[in-house]
């Protein structure tokens, strides 16, 4: 079974700092990774997603991540983060074939102005 | 355009009482998937139904089972509910049936007491 691992549970960060939020899945096969952003009182929605070729992709609102195969690892970076950034992130994998996404239990980013 | 919406917002039942959540997809989306979200944890995918038929089926038991109108809209039924039920349901909808792209509805809060 596919598991997705986010190590931080509670990020704390200051306008303009660097942003780099974990994500590791477990699963053998070919898979499709996502990162979506929950804002306060808003719905999920989809911040990037990799399904193949260039394993650096790049979402919106300046946010990228990077696959690394070798690690099972899907990281989210932002060079500078903004107070509107203040949301729920969740990785998410989909294993190839499959029809269920399976997401890590997120992590809370509050940015301080 | 609307987006996915869902119906009730919120809902309070008993212990051994049954529930009917429903989701209207955007307009155009073929696929409907539902997802329950515990307090402190990720989406956990529940169905996935494309063309009224089901496609998908999550670990969850045979209390919870879902349809697919002619129109897309979808219902989740759960019968004798139990504590643990108590969750946020979302569903999401996508043109088609790959998980490309979710949009997520903002969910039904369900307490059950």
């Amino acid at each position: 079974a596919q598991s997705v691992s986010q190590h931080n549970h509670h990020v704390i960060l200051s306008e303009a700092a660097s942003l780099e939020l974990g994500c590791n899945y477990s699963y053998g096969g070919t898979v499709n990774l996502f990162w979506y952003v929950q804002y306060p009182g808003q719905h999920l929605q989809l911040l990037l997603k990799y399904f193949s070729g260039d394993p650096l992709v790049k979402g919106i609102k300046g946010f990228e991540a990077e696959f690394i195969k070798s690690k099972f690892s899907f990281n989210l970076r932002k060079p500078s983060v903004q107070w509107s950034d203040t949301a729920e992130y969740f990785c998410a994998v989909n294993a190839r074939g499959r029809r269920a996404l399976t997401f890590g239990s997120g992590t809370r980013l509050q940015v301080q102005p | 355009d609307a987006g996915v919406t869902q119906s009730p917002t919120h809902l309070i039942k008993t212990r051994g009482q049954q529930v009917t959540l429903r989701c209207s997809p955007i307009s155009g989306h073929k696929s409907v998937s539902w997802y329950q979200q515990v307090l402190g944890q990720g989406p956990q995918f529940i169905f996935q139904y494309y063309e009224k038929e089901e496609r998908g089926r999550g670990n969850f038991p045979d209390r919870f089972s879902a349809r697919q109108f002619p129109n897309y809209s979808s219902e989740l039924n759960v019968n004798a509910l139990l504590l643990g039920d108590s969750a946020l349901y979302l569903c999401a909808s996508s043109l088609e049936l790959t998980n490309e792209k979710l949009f997520f509805g903002s969910g039904t809060q369900l307490s059950v007491l």
